[in-house]
């Protein structure tokens, strides 16, 4: 049963123009989420959160929106860089899961100069 | 402050074995989880230790185990390795950035590789 989804394995834009990535779950019980990016032969790294009391969180040139009446989180990246070509995980949790995360499988992220 | 740190880096196996992954978390971070990433699947929460005491459990049969000492350091164990179990092993410690109290400081990993 896979909660967390992230239904585009790749995404590919360029240079400047913005990169928008989608994630959706099922649990209505998640009530925090986060987004991960991770380069290759390195760990995830926290990238941006966003809790359910809030439909928007923007830091930089990253801005996740959430919509719990879909189930739909997106995290956009305003303008993207080829430094920002990596894996990116949409992860959720919920009160009773603790520091639990559940993750979707990630989408790679190219940007072409 | 130094991050979370992994040891080995990288390993390599064969069925039948057993493997043995440590974890030191950051300074001062009581909590360590670990999460297996193999290709598609993102990562798979296997278990989360608290003050030496195992908090939380995912869906991984017995052959996967940790532990946690006092002085916050963690190991994971897999016995009887099969094909299946060659992975990203990450560890996590709770801290290190965001507002919310479930942000994850990972570690690089152990990729184990099993022949």
């Amino acid at each position: 049963d896979q909660q967390v989804k992230q239904n585009s394995p790749s995404l590919s834009v360029q240079e400047g123009r913005i990169s928008i990535l989608n994630c959706d779950y099922t649990n209505s019980m998640f009530d925090y989420f986060l987004w991960y990016k991770k380069y290759p032969a390195e760990g995830p790294t926290f990238l941006i959160s966003i809790s359910s009391i809030k439909d928007k969180n923007e830091d930089g040139r990253f801005t996740v929106f959430l919509n719990k009446s879909a189930k739909h989180l997106s995290l956009h990246i305003v303008p993207s860089q080829p430094g920002d070509s990596a894996v990116y995980f949409c992860a959720a949790s919920g009160e009773t899961s603790g520091s639990r995360l559940t993750f979707g499988e990630g989408t790679q992220l190219t940007v072409n100069p | 402050k130094a991050g979370v740190t992994q040891t080995p880096r990288y390993l390599i196996k064969t069925r039948g074995q057993q493997v043995t992954l440590s974890c030191s978390p950051i300074s001062g971070h009581r909590s360590v989880s670990w999460y297996q990433q193999t290709p598609g699947q993102g990562l798979q929460f296997l278990f989360e230790y608290f003050s030496e005491t195992q908090r939380n459990k995912g869906n991984f049969p017995g052959r996967f185990s940790g532990r946690q000492f006092s002085n916050s350091r963690s190991e994971m164990n897999v016995s009887t390795l099969e094909l299946g179990d060659s992975a990203l092993y990450l560890c996590a410690s709770i801290g290190g950035g965001g507002s919310g109290a479930n942000v994850l400081t990972f570690g690089a990993g152990s990729r184990l590789t099993v022949l």
